[in-house]
């Protein structure tokens, strides 16, 4: 079974931090993405990638950068951390097209104070 | 704009009991949609998919597809406890994945 790990599982920041949240898959998939999970909302896409070096805008990318160093490496950027992103978030991966199945990650829960 | 709308927002079964659990897409492009399913504190996980009119079964879940409506459901017979979490329709369209806010099933013994 596919294998996505996240790091740290855990955030505590302040209004106006920094935050990296980190991914890893270790199945060769080429597409990663970035969601984030609220209560009475589904997964909402933040942002996603076709591979190493490519970067695609999701439906709510405002106050998020990413960036896709390589394949197995997938990074989720708030440069000013805001109080509204706190939330649940997930990475997952699937292989090569959109028809393939997702597999997640065990999610990140950030809090910003 | 919402593009997948799932119904019910929650629904309370007796064990033993069917749950039927609906989703529909307003995106005509929509093709392909997938069910998954997340556990409480867990990460979603993918329970079946589906792009072909028709039904398609595996153990006590069946799930429906009508293209035309872009209409697809999920029904578990003979539900169990450990069926209780949140379901998530997902569906492509227009070379993307969307997901909708999910049904809550509470399966009670």
């Amino acid at each position: 079974e596919a294998a996505v790990t996240q790091s740290p599982r855990n955030k505590v920041t302040v209004t106006g931090g920094n935050v990296t949240l980190s991914c890893r898959q270790t199945n060769s998939h080429n597409y990663m993405y970035w969601y984030r999970q609220d209560t009475g909302h589904g997964l909402r896409l933040i942002h996603y990638s076709y591979g190493a070096g490519n970067l695609q805008i999701g439906d709510v990318p405002d106050g998020y950068k990413a960036t896709r160093t390589t394949q197995e490496d997938f990074f989720l950027l708030l440069e000013l951390a805001s109080p509204s992103q706190t939330s649940l978030y997930f990475c997952a991966s699937s292989g090569q097209g959109n028809y393939a199945e997702q597999f997640f990650g065990p999610g990140t829960r950030l809090t910003v104070l | 704009q919402q593009k997948v709308q799932q119904s019910p927002e929650s629904l309370i079964v007796p064990e033993g009991g069917m749950a039927s659990l609906n989703c529909t897409s307003s995106d005509r492009n929509v093709d392909y949609f997938w069910w998954y399913r997340q556990h409480s504190g867990k990460s979603p996980k993918m329970l079946m998919s589906i792009f072909s009119n028709g039904e398609k079964e595996e153990g006590r879940f069946t799930v429906h597809l009508n293209k035309a409506s872009l209409h697809t459901s999920l029904h578990i017979r003979d539900s169990q406890p450990s069926d209780s979490a949140l379901y998530l329709c997902a569906a492509r369209g227009n070379n993307r994945i969307f997901f909708g806010d999910g049904t809550q099933l509470v399966v009670k013994p």
